[in-house]
């Protein structure tokens, strides 16, 4: 079955310093994953995402992710971290058996605190 | 960049009543999509659709049924509300390439009482 694992409900970091989200997923032949970002009282926005190519791939405000295929993970990163980045990520694969119909598999969501 | 516009941001409605929310995108996609989502269950897929009056249940469509009589329009309807779909609800668009990311409204913040 194909599914999305973000191990942690929150992660929390101070600011300044570098963070991480972790996310692992498991589907069959090349994953297309996507993180995404929520505010509170806000809908999702798209970070990044990663189709093929390079493994680290930069998305927005600052973020990256690295695709790792051996160890079936795509994890979050931000070298430094902001008071701002604290919400609600969501780490999702896009399910290969839906076609073009755009459908994903989501995480269940890690809340990211950053304390000043 | 793309517009994902949902009608109400906060709806109250009581049980029985059967409860339209709006999703309208601005960007011509295909794909459009319906989720709920509640504290420690994540998004849930309710229906989706991947044309005009194309329609596909997700993981939870029982009690909802939708509409897309336009390529910019989807529209979730409650048939009859109940408590337990207090929720907010989140609607998305995608082109129809598997590659393309959704965009997401606001979303609705619905309570049922």
């Amino acid at each position: 079955a194909q599914s999305v694992a973000q191990p942690e409900d929150q992660v929390n970091v101070a600011e300044g310093n570098p963070l991480t989200v972790k996310c692992t997923y498991s589907v069959s032949g090349n994953p297309y994953l996507f993180w995404y970002v929520q505010y509170p009282n806000r809908g999702l926005q798209f970070l990044l995402k990663y189709i093929t190519g390079d493994n680290l791939v930069k998305g927005s405000y600052g973020f990256e992710a690295e695709f790792n295929k051996s160890q079936t993970s795509f994890h979050l990163k931000k070298p430094s971290a902001l008071v701002s980045d604290s919400a609600l990520y969501f780490c999702a694969v896009r399910d290969i058996y839906s076609g073009n119909t755009g459908k994903l598999i989501f995480g269940q969501g890690t809340t990211l605190q950053v304390k000043p | 960049d793309v517009k994902v516009t949902q009608s109400s941001r906060y709806l109250v409605k009581r049980t029985g009543e059967k409860v339209f929310l709006e999703c309208v995108q601005d960007m011509d996609h295909e794909n459009m999509f319906w989720y709920r989502q509640d504290p420690g269950l994540g998004l849930r897929l309710i229906y989706f659709s991947y044309d005009v009056k194309m329609k596909e249940k997700g993981d939870i469509p029982e009690g909802y049924s939708v509409s897309r009589e336009k390529k910019e329009r989807f529209s979730l309807i409650l048939e009859s509300a109940s408590t337990n779909q207090t929720s907010m609800y989140l609607c998305a668009s995608s082109l129809q390439l598997s590659n393309q990311p959704q965009h997401f409204g606001d979303g609705t913040r619905l309570s049922i009482l």
